[in-house]
């Protein structure tokens, strides 16, 4: 089974600037889709960014982008030019491509993340 | 348009007691899952829908959980005998297709965060 580990519970940054979550992950599949997801105070989980393990560029979203070692089974969120609105807790999830149970998400277990103004 | 939603967003009850969760997915988004979030853990799958049938349980606990999606739209999360482990914020997402991979974005709704006193 694949597991995903996020082993920072708790970051901070001040704002504008930046800061990396770590996030690696176990599997014995080839192809796989990692991502990173939001979820504020409000508790609905927002799609940040989405890597596929095909792919060797790292994908970038505006201020979000990620380093994916996919040898080490690493896979970081780097947040740029930080802003108050990115507080949230953030989660690493890891989806089969292909195969069975390919819909199921498989999620670590959290980076709360403080922007002191 | 609409994104998901569920109702109600937060239920207190007693030990012991049944409780239903309502999930309201995207229309036309055939494909719908359930996770239970316990408090300080990521999301973890319970069931995923395809259409009216449940292609995928594997996730739920044990025979007091349940959940329809009679009309291939609403869907219903029925707990029986409450315990206190039931305590959760119970995310409902839907997604356009389901088996095609990860181009198949879930989205979430804000959840039920359950209460069992």
């Amino acid at each position: 089974a694949q597991t995903v580990t996020q082993s920072q519970p708790e970051m901070s940054v001040q704002e504008a600037e930046t800061v990396t979550l770590s996030c690696t992950y176990d599997t014995s599949e080839s192809d796989y889709y990692l991502f990173w997801y939001k979820q504020p105070p409000s508790r609905q989980m927002i799609l940040v960014i989405r890597q596929e393990a095909y792919k060797q560029q790292n994908a970038t979203e505006n201020r979000f982008s990620v380093n994916f070692q996919k040898a080490a089974k690493s896979f970081s969120l780097k947040i740029s030019d930080s802003q108050l609105g990115d507080a949230a807790m953030y989660f690493c999830a890891y989806r089969r491509y292909l195969g069975g149970s390919n819909y199921k998400l498989t999620f670590g277990k959290g980076t709360l993340l403080t922007v002191n103004p | 348009g609409a994104g998901v939603s569920q109702t109600p967003s937060n239920k207190v009850t007693e030990k012991g007691k049944y409780v239903e969760l309502r999930c309201d997915p995207i229309s036309g988004h055939t494909a719908l899952y359930w996770y239970r979030q316990s408090l300080g853990q990521g999301p973890e799958f319970l069931i995923y829908f395809q259409g009216t049938g449940a292609a995928d349980d594997s996730g739920l606990p044990n025979d007091r959980f349940f959940a329809v999606r009679p009309e291939g739209s609403v869907s219903t999360l029925k707990i029986q005998r409450t315990e206190r482990g039931d305590s959760a914020v119970y995310l409902c997402a839907s997604s356009l297709l389901g088996t095609s991979g990860g181009l198949d974005e879930q989205f979430f709704g804000p959840g039920t965060r359950l209460t069992v006193l």
